[in-house]
């Protein structure tokens, strides 16, 4: 079976640094997802790992630690618009499967 | 444009009817997803499909129904046997089930009444 788990919400401010963890127990792993979803819409393609290691992209970046099932987006700069659901996704076993969602919420 | 296309976006039925998704891709992707999502949750896998004329059920498959005859389509019929059927339904899909990002269409609300 698949576990994958995230905090449920999270705050912070326009300018900061917020790190969305996520943990995962998985039967079989070929990489790992971050989307983004704002409310009513459909889900976004953020980042993706499939070795170790930090990916960067722009404002966001995605760590990857296999070994310990575990890997955080990372958002700089925050910008209210990044007030969203951010969806840790783990594919394995020939299907792609989600994580409950972390709701950020961005303040002035 | 290549793209997912849901249809309806809103949807209404009464309970105790059968109701069919559609969603239609022309991004040649060989796998096919349905998820379902209730407020404030996150996406629940209820079925897929590797390839035409496959598919595999997810975590939440009772009272769904869906086919794959055409690479193109995978619709999901919400069947009079699923208990609580309303709920945000979205469709995506990749070029296959392994290590390729899946794009989402925009979604069905279904509420039955």
């Amino acid at each position: 079976g698949q576990n994958i788990d995230q905090p449920t919400e999270m705050t912070a401010t326009e300018g900061a640094i917020v790190q969305i963890n996520c943990t995962y127990q998985t039967s079989g792993f070929n990489g790992l997802f971050w989307y983004q979803q704002h409310a009513g819409e459909a889900p976004t393609f953020l980042s993706y790992n499939v070795l170790d290691g930090l990916e960067e992209k722009g404002r966001f970046s995605s760590f990857l630690s296999r070994s310990k099932g575990y890997s955080y987006l990372l958002l700089k700069e925050l910008q209210m618009k990044d007030s969203a659901s951010y969806l840790c996704a783990v594919t394995g076993f020939q299907k792609l499967v989600f994580g409950t969602g972390t709701r950020l919420l961005v303040s002035p | 444009d290549g793209g997912i296309t849901q249809s309806p976006k809103y949807l209404f039925r009464k309970e105790g009817q059968n109701v069919t998704l559609s969603c239609e891709q022309n991004l040649n992707h060989d796998a096919m997803y349905w998820y379902r999502q209730d407020p404030g949750q996150g996406l629940r896998l209820i079925y897929y499909s590797q390839i035409v004329n496959d598919f595999q059920k997810g975590d939440i498959a009772e009272g769904y129904s869906v086919s794959r005859e055409k690479k193109e389509s995978f619709p999901l019929t919400v069947t009079s046997a699923q208990k609580n059927p309303t709920a945000f339904y979205l469709c995506a899909s990749s070029i296959d089930t392994v290590n390729t990002e899946a794009f989402f269409g925009q979604g069905t609300r279904l509420t039955v009444v």
